[in-house]
């Protein structure tokens, strides 16, 4: 069992719809990242999420970080073919900064 | 800019043999990570370095090892391969707690 669970683990739109990729722990952390990933690529950050309750948007993403930092949520408006990809949360727990874990991600298709 | 830089990209080996992937950084990083990934399980750390001189276990470090050579390159030595390592191997780095990971551009390693 990972540290960070993500759902769904797949998830395929139409062009224009909304959709939102979760990511829950049982654990306090002391930030969580989101990342995305293309094929035969590294991880590229997206955003990172340091407040309780913080809510930040990156053009028509909008990323939450849960009010016990625990859990956060990826909103996507308006998805287009280029945000086609695989979406990782990842995240550092209070008592170890420097231990970074991901979750299994979230591939994202969306069709034109 | 180099970045993260990750040799070779790609290896096939035989059960039993051994072999050393080299990570190196030149960012001046002073934290350095070893993932491994499969399909559907995401990114899992398999040991990080917090700094030169440091590194611990991360969730699956059975059947590897590790050196942080020196600030900049940190390797992963698999001393039997077994055809369960059969992954993409990534390495990355980053400076201090809550900013971005860097990541290489990965090694795909068949263990047949």
């Amino acid at each position: 069992t990972q540290l960070l669970e993500q759902s769904p683990q797949f998830l395929s739109i139409q062009e224009g719809e909304n959709l939102t990729v979760y990511c829950n722990s049982s654990s306090v952390f002391s930030s969580l990242q989101w990342y995305r990933q293309e094929p035969g690529e590294g991880p590229v950050l997206l955003v990172t999420v340091v407040t309780g309750g913080e809510v930040k948007k990156l053009k028509r993403l909008t990323f939450q970080f849960g009010d016990a930092r625990k859990d956060s949520s990826l909103h996507i408006t308006a998805a287009q073919p280029g945000d086609t990809g695989l979406y990782l949360c990842a995240g550092s727990v209070f008592f170890n900064d420097y231990k970074l874990s991901f979750g299994a991600g979230t591939t994202v298709t969306v069709r034109a | 800019n180099a970045g993260v830089t990750q040799t070779p990209k790609f290896q096939v080996l035989k059960t039993g043999q051994s072999m050393t992937l080299q990570c190196a950084q030149d960012m001046n990083h002073n934290s350095m990570y070893w993932y491994r990934q499969d399909p559907g399980m995401g990114l899992r750390l398999i040991y990080y370095s917090a700094s030169e001189g440091t590194t611990d276990k991360g969730e699956v470090p059975n059947g590897y090892n590790v050196s942080r050579l020196n600030k900049r390159e940190f390797s992963l030595r698999l001393e039997s391969a077994a055809p369960s390592q059969t992954s993409v191997y990534f390495c990355a780095s980053k400076t201090i707690q809550n900013t971005e990971a860097f990541f290489g551009q990965g090694t795909r390693l068949t263990v047949v």
